[in-house]
């Protein structure tokens, strides 16, 4: 099992420009979730779902978007990206337990 | 939402034993207590959660206090590998699903 997959590693985009992440699991889970983690700080949830088809905000969802239209893919996006969104993004999935497991993360730089 | 209070950070020398500890005193009699560690450079990881007993697994052990107002993580042997930042948090429950909250966590360095 590869477990949490996230896509790309490493992205660099300019004030305005718009990407999406994502984030695939292979453990049949419920649960994902969308983090961000600024330096020296701890995880803050974006968004998370609770099944396919379903999303909702977490602490600090502003400036971004999701969709869960298949089980196992977690799409977070950026519409118009600001230099305050440069962060390093993580992605983790559960089952009812919520015993959570995160991918390796991508480390985003808006310039 | 019920919140955690750790120390920002704890020192520990190889091989003794450390224990971490967070208060949570306006937990509620649902809420799961969940301890993750991530070390520099990586995810999150899973370490242990309980309820209401003292748990124990291959990383670590939990002890919950009686009250359930405070915990505390017990690495029995620190190794250089343990040295991460420990996060105490608790498992909150809305209409929408369930989510963790992560606060800043106890930085943990293990000397040699």
């Amino acid at each position: 099992n590869a477990g949490v997959t996230q896509t790309p590693k490493f992205r660099v985009l300019k004030t305005g420009q718009s990407m999406t992440l994502l984030c695939a699991q292979d453990m049949n889970h419920e649960y994902m979730y969308w983090y961000r983690q600024d330096p020296g700080m701890g995880l803050r949830l974006i968004h998370y779902s609770v099944g396919e088809g379903t999303t909702a905000k977490g602490e600090v969802p502003d400036g971004y978007n999701v969709s869960r239209l298949k089980k196992q893919n977690f799409l977070l996006g950026l519409e118009s990206a600001a230099p305050s969104q440069t962060s390093v993004y993580f992605c983790a999935s559960s089952d009812w337990t919520l015993e959570q497991y995160f991918g390796p993360g991508t480390r985003l730089t808006v310039t | 939402d019920a919140k955690t209070t750790q120390p920002n950070s704890m020192e520990s020398n190889e091989e003794e034993p450390v224990h971490l500890p967070c208060n949570h005193s306006t937990i509620s009699g649902t809420d799961y207590i969940h301890w993750y560690r991530q070390l520099p450079s990586q995810g999150p990881e899973y370490v242990i959660h309980g309820l209401t007993s003292n748990v124990n697994n291959r990383m670590a052990s939990l002890a919950i206090a009686e009250d359930r107002k405070s915990s505390t993580l017990i690495l029995h042997r620190a190794t250089l590998r343990d040295a991460a930042v420990y996060y105490c948090i608790l498992r909150v429950i809305n209409q929408a699903g369930t989510a963790l909250i992560f606060g800043k966590g106890t930085t943990l360095s293990v000397s040699s």
